[in-house]
């Protein structure tokens, strides 16, 4: 059992160059989502997914998109990459958020330098 | 915008002693779950407390939440160096969209 496995660990772009952070869980999780931690402010939602064909903005969606074609992979796609990019990524899952929570597992993150 | 806080924003203590942070936040909640992140890696899930539950304990950790106040409280008992990293509250208020806090960074000297 892998968890949740982000590709790249390290990327450096430049100013508008576009690229993706790779996702997988193989825990058959509903729910998935992408965050991103600044220093200072913790971790900021971006783009969640409850299921394979469903996505929804979280708290900081522009400049990035998602997809959710099957239940285990969720790519987060910069478009047009900003030095305010610059920040670690982290991709997170859970067994669902019906009901009353559960915990999210998260991956080792993407730490992304945008020049 | 954050829902949780937390405090202090650093905390250093010796091996053995115990380590409190608290977490405050401002709107209604489901739960509240501690998550702990070591330098370089991803967040590891502590505890989830709901918002009809007071206490929890899980080993050398203890959580309690108090929703009159909006705030909860982190305790870890008899601290080791292996605890030293930072730790993050997150509420659950709208399904999906869990927000954390920026964190308290504890440093556990021998």
């Amino acid at each position: 059992n892998a968890g949740v496995t982000q590709t790249p660990k390290f990327q450096v772009l430049k100013t508008g160059q576009s690229m993706t952070l790779q996702c997988a869980q193989d825990m058959n999780h509903e729910y998935m989502s992408w965050y991103r931690q600044d220093p200072g402010m913790g971790l900021r939602l971006i783009h969640y997914s409850v299921g394979a064909g469903i996505t929804d903005q979280g708290e900081v969606p522009n400049g990035y998109n998602v997809s959710r074609s099957t239940t285990e992979d969720f790519p987060l796609r910069l478009l047009s990459a900003a030095p305010s990019q610059t920040s670690v990524y982290f991709c997170a899952s859970s067994y669902s958020i019906r009901g009353l929570g559960s915990p999210l597992h998260f991956g080792n993150g993407t730490r992304l330098t945008v020049t | 915008s954050q829902q949780g806080e937390e405090d202090p924003q650093a905390l250093s203590i010796q091996e053995g002693e115990n380590a409190t942070m608290n977490c405050s936040y401002k709107t209604s909640i489901n739960n509240l779950q501690w998550y702990r992140q070591n330098s370089g890696r991803g967040l590891v899930h502590l505890i989830l407390i709901r918002s009809n539950e007071r206490e929890k304990h899980s080993g050398r950790l203890r959580v309690t939440l108090d929703t009159s106040k909006k705030s909860s409280s982190l305790l870890i008992t008899a601290s080791r160096a292996a605890d030293t990293a930072s730790y993050f509250c997150a509420t659950d208020n709208s399904w999906g969209k869990l927000q954390f806090g920026a964190g308290t960074q504890v440093v556990v000297t021998p």
